[in-house]
């Protein structure tokens, strides 16, 4: 089983300003790396797939790289609706597919 | 649109079981592959379990803290799948969401989520 481990924990960014989260995994996972939004008490969104690939209607804002096992989600410029959890995924070796633990991203 | 939507989950004693249902509308249901996961109380998201589309043979796999107890099966008629889940335990105690799986077929066979429901409450308590 692959584990996806995320950092840091908590992430504190003033609006207007840029964010950066990591996503580590134990082994390659080539590109197949997912990040997901999660707002409290909603289910999550997907934001990216194939590593970079924005999904249907996220805004330009948001933004993937990496490959292998390091892998980065940057938000450019943050808007209050971006303050949420966020969760990197894996779906390289599957089953099962794996998640990362999660960043909260809060206003600072 | 794209929608899914869970229904079925409320309060269980332990042992006893539940069907969830996974109702969907916007896309063609049998061309896609369906999966559950799960999230407890302030935790992170857990796989469940993942049901292929026919085409691709239809079959099912379980996460290992399930396997035996659950079984996911599918309506492709009716656009709907469902998760069967018996003998619970308090640790299913979860906010259940079904997905949409997209295939890729790039550099193997993989597949991701791009559509979840809104998801249903499981409490299972004495």
């Amino acid at each position: 089983e692959i584990v996806m481990t995320q950092s840091p924990a908590t992430l504190s960014v003033s609006p207007g300003e840029r964010a950066t989260l990591s996503c580590r995994a134990s082994q390659s996972v080539s590109s197949n790396l997912a990040w997901y939004q999660q707002k409290p008490g909603q289910a999550p969104r997907l934001l990216i797939y194939g590593a970079s690939t924005r999904a249907t209607g996220i805004p330009a804002r948001f933004s993937g790289s990496g490959s292998g096992t390091e892998f980065t989600l940057t938000i450019s410029s943050l808007q209050s609706e971006d303050f949420a959890v966020y969760y990197c995924q894996q779906y390289h070796n599957w089953p099962p597919w794996t998640f990362g633990q999660g960043t909260k991203l809060e206003i600072k | 649109e794209v929608q899914l939507v869970e229904s079925g989950g409320g309060l269980v004693k332990p042992g006893r079981s539940l069907r969830l249902s996974c109702t969907t509308s916007g896309f063609t249901f049998g061309d896609y592959a369906v999966s559950w996961f799960r999230q407890a109380p302030g935790k992170g998201l857990e796989w469940v379990g993942f049901i292929r589309s026919k085409a691709y043979t239809g079959t099912t796999d379980y996460a290992a803290s399930v396997k035996g107890r659950f079984t996911i099966s599918r309506d492709d008629s009716k656009s709907i799948a469902y998760l069967q889940m018996d003998s619970l335990k308090i640790d299913d105690t979860a906010v259940y969401y079904c997905t949409r799986g997209t295939r890729t077929a790039v550099a193997g066979v993989k597949y991701y989520f791009d559509y979840w429901g809104q998801g249903t409450l499981v409490t299972v308590s004495s």
